[in-house]
Parts: C-alpha cells; structure tokens; sequence
C-alpha cells in the first residue's frame, strides 16, 4: 500500500526557513515524479513545485520560485521541501503527492503537515 | 495563465445527479487531461477522475468524467448521490509546465 507522510511543519518567523520532508513507503520512489501541494486555510489547493523521478529536473510555482526548493533523496525514498525567506501568506497544509505515470496527475497524497508563519 | 474556472458550490438531493463544470481559459484543457479531486473536510485530497474520465479503483462508478471541446470544459458527474459524497471537488490540469487546480466547488447534499 502506497503511503506518503510528510514531516517538519511547525510555527516559524516571518522571513525563517524550514526543511519539511515526506517519507514514501510501499512503492518504487525512485520510478516515480513527485510534486508539493499546499492549502491555505480555507483555500483551495495551489501547485507548489515538481520533480522528475531521478531528480535531475523540476519547476515550481512563480510564486515560491527562488524561495523554495524541491529535492529528493531516491536511497532514503524521500522529498523534500527547503522553504526560505517565509511569509505570513506561505502559512497552509502543505501536501507531498505522487504523480501518476500515465498523464499530468496525483494518484496518491500525503496527509499533509501544517506550516504556520508568524511572529 | 492558464486558470480553470469552477462553480463555488452546487447542491442536490440525495440519489439525484449533479455535475460539476470546470471551465479551462484554453484549449490546453483538451490537450491535456484533467483530474478530479474530492477533499472532505479535515482530510487529504483523493482523486476520483484520472485523465479526464477514468476512475481509480475503489471509486464507485457513479463518479464520472467527461470532456466537451467545444466550449474547453469538463465535468465531473455524480449520480445517485450519497451524503458521503458533500466534500469540496478541484479539478487539475496541466499547461507548459505549469500545474493548475481549479479554485474548488463546494457539494451539498441536502
């Protein structure tokens, strides 16, 4: 059974960083691309960034672009989340989610791990 | 930018039929598949549609989707609705390297 379970949320400082992390379980990690999802409270869902199956690729949002940075370790089936330069407005659930193979995505989500940014 | 347009909720009665309209700002809606999700409240979202009409296994086959080019929509239809189905439902598409969800409509079954 495919399990995603993110790690690391917390409260933060306006302009901190934090590294949230999403260790995947019961599949192949290294076959597959994998993207980060985040939800503002009480907002709908806001693509955040991919990353190819070996790592060597990816793109984000422009609205996290500079700021954070995707990357994985395929050895230790895991994604990661590097978050710089944290704003009021980065606050939400933030989602790793496994992207199916055959089309442009999700087939499997984590359960997600609240970031709080506030001083 | 490519943006998919949603109604912000929709109502039904139970055992009726409802269908929800995702509108895309391009054709890039019809290129490209889209994919349903279904988020009920406090929970992680779940796909329900995969390339705009098929179903994961474990989705019932009232749950279905479909594509009209002319107009750069698509749907997601529930028949014989449930209560277990009220739960906010984005779509998702995809446009030059860009992933984009719809902003979410909120279903009521009442």
């Amino acid at each position: 059974e495919v399990h995603l379970v993110e790690s690391g949320g917390g409260l933060v400082q306006p302009g901190g960083s934090l590294r949230l992390s999403c260790a995947a379980s019961g599949f192949t990690f290294s076959n597959y691309e994998m993207n980060w999802v985040r939800q503002a409270p009480g907002k709908g869902l806001e693509w955040l960034s991919y990353i190819s199956s070996s790592g060597s690729g990816g793109y984000a949002a422009d609205s996290v672009k500079g700021r954070f940075t995707t990357s994985r370790d395929n050895a230790k089936s895991s994604l990661y989340l590097q978050m710089n330069s944290l704003r009021a407005e980065d606050t939400a659930v933030y989602y790793c989610a496994r992207v199916r193979d055959t089309s442009f995505g999700v087939d499997y989500w984590g359960q997600g791990t609240l970031v709080t940014v506030s001083s | 930018n490519f943006m998919l347009t949603q109604p912000h909720s929709v109502s039904e009665s139970p055992g009726k039929t409802v269908t929800i309209s995702c509108t895309g700002s391009s054709d890039s809606i019809v290129s490209n598949f889209v994919q349903w999700y279904q988020q009920r409240p406090g929970s992680a979202p779940t796909t329900v549609i995969y390339e705009s009409k098929r179903r994961p296994s474990g989705v019932p086959d009232r749950f279905s989707g479909s594509i009209d080019s002319s107009s750069n929509t698509a749907s997601l239809t529930i028949s014989g609705l449930k209560t277990e189905d009220e739960a906010v439902y984005y779509c998702q598409s995809y446009d030059s390297a860009t992933w984009v969800f719809g902003g979410g409509t909120e279903l009521t079954v009442l």
